[in-house]
């Protein structure tokens, strides 16, 4: 049985501040690594694909993958009200199938 | 990225009657789609993979009689929530298969 695992929250923090993360998975065989971020009563939108290991930067955002630790990370930088959301992060295998999600957690930025 | 349209995006109806729900994939084929279920607070659950051509792969726990999904073309997979009931209220998303899943927006079902 997959299992991917995340900290429910709320994490808080303030406006501008760099707001991190985690995510830990179960099964090694875990190729893609994905980041969606799911405002209330609306379905997830993809913000972050990773899949080899170390860090992958789009704007704002930064990925961080260690497969030794099954460990896989999403840095928020300059924190904006806006990004107040839960934040899933999701495993699938080699074929791109068997998307395995986390509970997810609730990120809340204090203006 | 690839549009992935669901519709419609809230229903109401009564105990006892049926739903379809549509989702199609706009700009893409595609052999595989995913239908979730979202109860509040709480992750995405996988009920069913919907393959073109072929018959739906129904997670543990997830009736197939209840839930039918029909995938005709490499366009469009619907699901239908069968003698619906209260405790079927929920937030179902489709998704399509690609590197990435493109999620539907959604659809908010509410039985009364």
């Amino acid at each position: 049985q997959k299992e991917v695992e995340q900290n429910s929250g709320p994490l808080s923090v303030p406006e501008g501040a760099i707001a991190s993360l985690n995510c830990t998975y179960s099964d090694r065989v875990s190729q893609s690594f994905f980041w969606y971020r799911q405002y209330s009563g609306k379905s997830p939108e993809l913000i972050m694909s990773i899949y080899s290991n170390g860090d992958k930067e789009d704007g704002r955002f930064t990925a961080q993958l260690n497969k030794a630790s099954q460990y896989v990370s999403l840095l928020i930088r300059d924190s904006q009200p806006s990004d107040s959301a839960t934040y899933l992060c999701a495993v699938t295998d080699n074929y791109g199938q068997n998307f395995v999600f986390g509970p997810g957690t609730r990120l809340s930025v204090l203006p | 990225g690839a549009v992935v349209s669901q519709h419609p995006s809230r229903v109401i109806c009564k105990s006892g009657t049926s739903v379809k729900i549509e989702c199609r994939s706009l700009d893409f084929q595609a052999t595989t789609m995913f239908w979730y279920r979202q109860f509040p607070k709480q992750s995405l659950m996988l009920m069913a993979t919907s393959n073109e051509g072929s018959k739906a792969t129904y997670e543990q726990g997830v009736e197939k009689d209840k839930f039918l999904i029909n995938h005709a073309s490499l366009t469009l997979s619907t699901l239908t929530v069968t003698s619906a009931h209260p405790e079927d209220s929920s937030f179902y998303i489709c998704s399509a298969d690609s590197p990435e899943a493109f999620f539907g927006q959604g659809t908010r079902l509410t039985v009364v």
